[in-house]
């Protein structure tokens, strides 16, 4: 699986917009990009994922770079209950199983 | 009510005793998974299952046994716990691999003291 590379924290203004980036330089083509948070002392709960095309669902969308190498995950108006550790995985096609997390980006959103 | 249940949520547990967490779910989903988390770690891959009697290791299942009678359930035991092993475990299921997110459970706070 390709590995990925996030900034370690981030800060957000609550109402305005996170932008979490994620680089993957080394995936491959049948690989997928998977967003995941994890809210304090909770299971992570997942958010969306994407192979080449962007993404928007009711939590968030997913702009995946044209060669693949880089996403960003965009919550729209970031609420205090966005503050979590935010997790970009890439997994691959249609042999790999397993979901493997890194150490992910906190993000804290503040009044 | 439907989802994905973890038990016990705490356990405290002595050195060398075997422990049981116990993992259901009621989506009758193929895939599920025990991840471990630990400060400096993160969410660590213990083992994984794609269908009942079919499991296989993740990263990290020294020390650990599965088992997969059942779709719904998926135990993880410890068969002689050691301190290493106090961590949060985290369940999680998913219907598809690659189409659907996993789903995870609350987590079970284990302690081997």
């Amino acid at each position: 699986d390709a590995k990925t590379t996030q900034p370690t924290s981030m800060d957000c203004a609550e109402g305005r917009a996170a932008n979490l980036p994620c680089n993957h330089s080394t995936i491959s083509g049948n690989e997928y990009v998977y967003w995941y948070r994890q809210i304090h002392s909770q299971g992570p709960q997942y958010i969306i994922h994407g192979l080449k095309n962007n993404e928007t669902n009711e939590m968030a969308s997913l702009i995946i770079t044209e060669d693949r190498k880089s996403s960003t995950l965009i919550l729209p108006h970031a609420t205090l209950r966005d503050t979590a550790v935010y997790y970009c995985i890439v997994r691959g096609g249609y042999n790999t199983d397993k979901l493997i997390f890194g150490t992910g980006t906190r993000l804290q959103v503040f009044p | 009510d439907a989802g994905i249940t973890q038990s016990p949520r705490y356990k405290i547990t002595e050195t060398g005793r075997q422990v049981t967490l116990m993992c259901h779910q009621t989506w009758s989903h193929s895939y599920m998974f025990w991840y471990r988390q630990d400060l400096g770690h993160g969410l660590r891959l213990i083992y994984y299952s794609a269908a009942a009697d079919i499991t296989d290791k993740g990263e990290v299942p020294d020390g650990y046994v599965v088992s997969r009678s059942k779709t719904e359930n998926f135990p993880l035991t410890l068969e002689s716990a050691t301190r290493s092993q106090t961590s949060v475990y985290f369940c999680a299921s998913s219907e598809n691999r690659i189409l659907y997110g996993y789903t995870f459970g609350s987590g079970t706070r284990l302690t081997v003291v």
